[in-house]
Formats: structure tokens, sequence, C-alpha cells
């Protein structure tokens, strides 16, 4: 079974509208990433999260980490069509410097 | 230092033939990573360097594959008579030594096997 859940899959929003996406653990997180990925491209870093509660903005981007650190949620307020792409949790637990675990990822499309 | 390059972009070959990527890492940066990604899938890691020192190899990195980071700087993937399972986008990044850092990731190699 899958060590990180994303959901949804894949997510179509009308610009300007606000969204989140989840990511789910099946153990504790000692740090979560998250990150954005053009289709073909590389990863962009957008926030890591460590502590238990944290929450951490960028611009129309908000993600947070539960107290429990099983979960991690990203809310965009406001979506841009340059927004869009897919955004992936890689989840850290601490056993091997770097290696992390990703979820499958969330497609998401802003229609203008 | 514009960030992690990685070479070449795209690369088509006929299964059985080798082939091998090259990655730069940020130049203060003395961890690398190597990641393998498919459609529709998250970055599976497949090994990783601290300086030139490789420290750890996934299960997926079979005898096939093998990485070097001759001087601790740039690292190359090979990957020896190529199947078309090897198919995927080939990732590289790297960080500072240390807990939590921020993993920076290349463009990727995209491989195709015919």
């Amino acid at each position: 079974s899958q060590e990180l859940e994303q959901s949804p899959q894949s997510l179509i929003v009308q610009e300007g509208k606000n969204l989140t996406i989840n990511c789910t653990s099946s153990k504790t997180l000692y740090g979560l990433y998250w990150y954005k990925q053009k289709y073909g491209e590389g990863l962009i870093f957008l926030m890591m999260l460590q502590k238990g509660g944290e929450e951490k903005s960028h611009e129309k981007i908000t993600a947070k980490l539960d107290e429990k650190k099983q979960q991690s949620s990203l809310h965009i307020t406001a979506s841009q069509p340059s927004h869009a792409g897919i955004y992936l949790c890689g989840a850290d637990y601490g056993g091997s410097q770097g290696n992390l675990i990703f979820g499958k990822g969330t497609k998401l499309s802003v229609k203008p | 230092d514009t960030g992690v390059s990685q070479n070449p972009r795209h690369k088509i070959t006929k299964r059985g033939q080798n082939v091998t990527f090259r990655c730069d890492p940020i130049s203060e940066h003395n961890r690398l990573y190597w990641y393998r990604q498919t459609l529709g899938q998250g970055p599976e890691f497949l090994t990783y360097f601290q300086n030139e020192a490789q420290l750890e190899k996934s299960r997926l990195l079979s005898d096939r594959f093998s990485a070097e980071r001759p001087k601790g700087s740039f690292s190359t993937l090979e990957i020896q008579r190529t199947e078309q399972g090897d198919s995927a986008m080939y990732l590289c990044a790297s960080s500072l030594s240390g807990t939590l850092e921020k993993l920076f990731f290349g463009s990727g190699t995209q491989l195709s096997v015919l």
C-alpha cells in the first residue's frame, strides 16, 4: 500500500476560486515537502514543514502540517492560470537523508 | 550558478544500448540524488552521494545501473543494456548536508527506449 496518499488525483477549478490539496501519511512524518512540477519539467520547491501544527505561506499558497504530523494540506487562494501544474508532496521519515517518498501528485488545471 | 543542470534533456535509444546521463549540482551542495519518475507517478529515489561517496542505493537500482560522482561535483548515471521498462524521466537533485535541507531538482532527462 502507498505510504503517502494525495487527494484529489486531479482538480479543475475556475480562475479566482480557492482550492485545497491533501497529503496523508500512513506514519508519522519527520518532515513534509511540497513541490510543483510542470509537465515534462523538474520539481520546483514550494515549502517544507517540520513541526506539528506548523503553517507556512508564500504568496497565495499556504501549507499546513497537522499536530500529529501525519497529514498536510496545501491551499491556494484566488487561483490563477499560473498555478496550473502537478503538486507533489514528499515525505521525510527520518531514516535516510534526502530519500523522500513522494505521493503520486495532484494535477491542477485552472480555467481562465 | 543558476541551479541543477541535467544533460541531455531527452534521449531516445534502442533496447539493448547503453546510455549515460550527466548532472551538475548547485556548486556548493555536497549532496546529490538521483530519482526516477514514470508517467502519473511521483519521483522514486534511486541513489544519493555525499561528496564522492555513494551512501545509499535503492533496490530499484538494478545491476544494469551505475552512478558515479568521481570528484564530488558532477555525477553520471549509466544504464547498460537498456530495456523498455527503463523509459522514464531521470531527475537529479542536490542539497547541502544536514537535516531537512531543501532538495533542488534539475529539469530531468527524459529517456525513451524503443
